[in-house]
């Protein structure tokens, strides 16, 4: 069954530094998406991106974060300056056209110290 | 006042029992109801997606949407011990890509 791929697993980074979450989203999926879960709370909307460009950003999406599709099958998160709040899970999902349904990831878990 | 809410549990039934799990949501405009299920530390898992209002069976889960009340809910039959996890009520409208998820129901079925 296909499915949505994210590296890394996991990653601890210092405080302040940049980090890149990686996504391979379902091959013939169009819209992409990263949510974010803080431990222990719900899912939370980041960004959504189509058509090779941001559609929609919650407000947490704030100018630290910006994604990227570099090529035709990766989709990306930025996080610049992480700071220890960013610690998280993060999830990336896709969807196809005409289907209002989400898959999701395993995750990245990002932890700041 | 909340979006999506949803009873955090923790809520514990006997294995077999029939599980009732529920959301509440404030916007009218929500037409596309989803549920997850969530184990520790991975990515959610689709179980149940319907439009409107109306009831959804696949195989022991059926999903309810009420939309005249704004509630959700999702019934699990015969409940097994592998059916422990956290269950997320997530939910969208037309001209929105953005889907609001509850803060999840933990469940434990006992063995």
């Amino acid at each position: 069954e296909p499915e949505v791929t994210q590296t890394p697993s996991h990653q601890v980074t210092q405080m302040g530094q940049e980090v890149i979450l990686r996504c391979v989203p379902i091959s013939n999926h169009l819209y992409f998406y990263w949510y974010r879960q803080i431990l222990g709370q719900k899912v939370e909307f980041l960004v959504s991106f189509y058509n090779n460009e941001i559609s929609e950003k919650s407000e947490i999406f704030d100018d630290q974060f910006s994604v990227e599709r570099p090529d035709g099958s990766n989709f990306t998160l930025k996080i610049r300056s992480t700071k220890l709040e960013d610690s998280a899970m993060y999830f990336c999902a896709s969807m196809p056209s005409g289907a209002n349904v989400l898959t999701f990831g395993a995750g990245s878990r990002l932890t700041v110290l | 006042q909340k979006e999506v809410e949803q009873d955090p549990g923790p809520l514990s039934v006997p294995e077999g029992a029939i599980v009732s799990l529920n959301c509440t949501y404030s916007n009218s405009a929500f037409q596309y109801f989803m549920w997850y299920r969530q184990y520790s530390r991975k990515g959610p898992e689709l179980l149940m997606y319907t439009y409107s209002s109306g009831n959804k069976e696949d195989g022991r889960f059926t999903a309810q949407v009420d939309k005249s009340s704004k509630y959700i809910s999702l019934f699990i039959r015969d409940s097994q011990p592998s059916d422990s996890a956290t269950y997320l009520c997530a939910m969208s409208y037309s001209g929105t890509y953005k889907y609001i998820f509850g803060t999840g129901t933990r469940l434990k079925v006992l063995a």
